[in-house]
């Protein structure tokens, strides 16, 4: 299986933009999935193939995908979007590695 | 509305054995692939295991093959991990996730609350 490259952490101020990335060789071949965790929680999907998102997730969440990075964007970023943000993807031998997770703090 | 419920989880000794379940309601489960995710104390999200709606066809990450083995009752909405020769790093809370398709998509929506398993003498 592959390696997905999350940056450790992410901080930034309220109604700011936060951006997090995730590096992959396998990127430009198959879809990356975004994963919210608050403390004490199960994660929750907040982006599915790369862009998409699913239902009940606010509009400041989404995501696009360059090459072999893809990128998880919040928008105005509230307190309550304070959490760890996992990308998740597959490969071609059926594992689903995920990223070393990002924490985002908001300030 | 979708539910996942795991149990099983406790403490368990070094080198013994355990089974999870995962208990579905709320979607045809025969339907959709469904995976084990871990996560140790403190650590990050650690993907474990998948099977199909079928459970014809399984998956493995490398570092539990040969000790884990995923299965599925599609009578019974029950979704299996037996876990063999336990270590100390297996010691985690163990998500079941619900994948988006019959065969696996590796999209995990929803997950449950998870099981805490802990190995320790």
């Amino acid at each position: 299986s592959y390696e997905l490259t999350q940056p450790p952490s992410v901080s930034v101020s309220p109604g700011q933009t936060a951006r997090i990335t995730c590096s992959g060789d396998a990127l430009p071949k198959q879809y990356a999935y975004w994963y919210q965790q608050k403390p004490g929680q199960a994660p929750v999907l907040v982006i599915y193939k790369d862009s998409e998102r699913p239902s009940g997730i606010p509009e400041r969440f989404s995501g696009a995908s360059s090459g072999t990075t893809v990128t998880l964007t919040i928008s105005g970023v509230q307190a309550e979007d304070e959490a760890d943000y996992y990308c998740q993807s597959t490969d071609s031998s059926g594992t689903c590695p995920f990223g070393g997770g990002t924490k985002l703090t908001v300030l | 509305e979708v539910q996942l419920l795991e149990s099983g989880g406790g403490l368990i000794q070094p080198g013994g054995s355990l089974r999870l379940s995962c208990a579905a309601s709320g979607f045809t489960f025969s339907s959709y692939a469904m995976s084990w995710v871990r996560q140790a104390p403190g650590k990050g999200l650690e993907w474990v295991s998948a099977i199909s709606g079928s459970g014809g066809s399984t998956y493995y990450a490398d570092s539990v093959k040969g000790r884990f083995t995923i299965s599925r009752d599609n009578s019974k909405n029950t979704l299996y991990l037996q876990i063999n020769s336990l270590r100390a790093e297996d010691t985690a809370v163990y998500y079941c996730a619900k994948d988006v398709d019959i065969t696996l998509e590796g999209c995990f929506d929803p997950w449950g609350q998870g099981t805490l398993v802990t190995v320790s003498s």
